[in-house]
């Protein structure tokens, strides 16, 4: 069956350009998280889905990072006048429920910002 | 202050010596605590989730334990094919009823043919 896909793989962004990360959860998973991933670092948690409701954000480094999840299944992260720290690898992951269980990841989509 | 901290940050062992990984973790209304493994390029995979002191789970090679403070991952008789990052988690209730996953930074384990 289809894992989580993320697209694009890879973003090379100019200073101050906009940029939007799609993410494909896994169908009819209720639960869907953004995270930030630096080099050689843990993923950071950015934000937290259930369904289309967006229920925690307290990760989102800025006001310039918006997620969105409109139907309760695809979702686009969005990152507006990017800035070369926002380089890093961004991970979407999907789990069943709201109980606690397994997050299934996608491959992530590397930014890179110059 | 919620946190995981993995050790070692890097591990390299020759095939078949066996080891284990630590995971030492603070966090409050603990849910359940995560192993993953990440290879280059890709995102991490599941390996065992732990819900509650005492619980261990075995795949093949590894084997994952908990206690009140800190998770061990142990690997028997490795092979080079186990070699990747492994990562820690911890899911926390937050009083707002949703949950919180915090991820350590991971051990590098590279293991030697």
């Amino acid at each position: 069956g289809a894992g989580v896909s993320q697209s694009p793989r890879y973003k090379v962004a100019k200073r101050g350009q906009d940029v939007a990360l799609r993410c494909d959860p896994i169908s009819g998973h209720v639960s869907l998280f953004w995270y930030q991933q630096a080099l050689g670092q843990g993923p950071e948690f950015l934000t937290y889905f259930q369904n289309e409701a967006q229920l925690d954000k307290s990760g989102l480094p800025s006001d310039r990072f918006f997620a969105e999840r409109p139907e309760g299944s695809v979702s686009t992260l969005k990152i507006q006048r990017t800035q070369q720290e926002d380089s890093a690898v961004y991970l979407c992951a999907s789990s069943p429920g709201d109980r606690p269980n397994e997050q299934f990841f996608g491959p992530g989509t590397r930014l890179t910002v110059l | 202050e919620d946190q995981v901290t993995q050790s070692p940050e890097a591990l390299r062992l020759q095939e078949g010596e066996s080891s284990s990984l630590n995971c030492s973790y603070t966090v409050s209304g603990l849910r359940g605590l995560f192993w993953y493994r990440q290879d280059p390029g890709k995102g991490p995979e599941f390996l065992f989730t732990l819900y509650s002191a005492g619980e261990e789970k075995e795949k093949e090679r590894l084997k994952a334990t908990l206690t009140k403070k800190e998770s061990f991952l142990h690997i028997t008789a490795p092979k080079p094919e186990d070699s990747a990052t492994y990562l820690c988690a911890v899911q926390g209730l937050l009083t707002s009823g949703t949950y919180k996953y915090i991820f350590g930074t991971g051990t590098r384990l590279k293991v030697l043919a």
